[in-house]
């Protein structure tokens, strides 16, 4: 079946640091891909999308692009600051008869120290 | 205009007890998913409800269920709660399955003690 492989966190990084968290995916079919940010406490927000290949999502200083020939939709961010601090999910659309839902990846934590 | 909104926001159960938690989705959204979050198994697909008919279930036990009204609000329902329920329910709310994303609510954290 369908699935998301982020990388292990948690990810610590200096104010104004590069960012890149990996995620990659296995899907059959051509499914959107995502980006949700989970603050304490809080549900989910959607960061970030992208819905055919070679689309790159961008919001808030973050891109993400679609690349199907390595099945892969990296987070980067060029200089993350303190408030970033989160727990990042990358997420696809799996589409069924009549269905939809979202398949999550496990999450990765990301610590900005000041 | 208003999100997603989960009620109540924090439970506390008693193993054997059931629960229903209700959410209310974004104006003019029809379409309303759960889900189950939790630090071992992450973020699971409980189910999908569009017009009020259930069009997905993910693999939950029969415990689980749900239902949703014609002003698209849905419910989800635990019975016989296990310890292992313990978990942060999520709603999500779409204009219909499928488009443009889900808005999720800030969820119910349910403990069952």
């Amino acid at each position: 079946g369908n699935s998301v492989t982020q990388m292990e966190g948690p990810v610590t990084l200096s104010e104004e640091a590069f960012l890149t968290i990996n995620c990659t995916y296995t899907a059959t079919g051509y499914p959107s891909l995502f980006w949700y940010v989970q603050y304490p406490g809080e549900g989910l927000q959607l960061l970030l999308k992208a819905t055919k290949a070679d689309d790159k999502g961008s919001n808030k200083g973050f891109e993400a692009t679609y690349r199907k020939e390595t099945t892969s939709f990296h987070l980067e961010k060029g200089s993350v600051q303190v408030s970033d601090s989160a727990v990042y999910f990358c997420a696809l659309s799996d589409r069924g008869d009549s269905s939809y839902k979202l398949i999550f990846g496990s999450g990765t934590r990301l610590l900005v120290r000041p | 205009k208003a999100g997603v909104t989960q009620t109540p926001r924090y439970l506390i159960k008693t193993r054997g007890q059931q629960v229903t938690l209700s959410c209310s989705p974004i104006s003019g959204h029809r379409s309303v998913s759960w889900y189950q979050q939790t630090p071992g198994q992450g973020l699971q697909f409980l189910f999908e409800y569009f017009s009020e008919t259930q069009r997905n279930k993910g693999n939950f036990p029969g415990r689980f269920s749900g239902r949703q009204f014609s002003n698209s609000r849905s419910e989800m329902n635990v019975s016989t709660l296990e310890l292992g329920d313990s978990a942060l329910y999520l709603c999500a709310s779409s204009l219909a399955p499928g488009a443009d994303g889900y808005t999720f609510g800030s969820g119910t954290r349910l403990t069952v003690v």
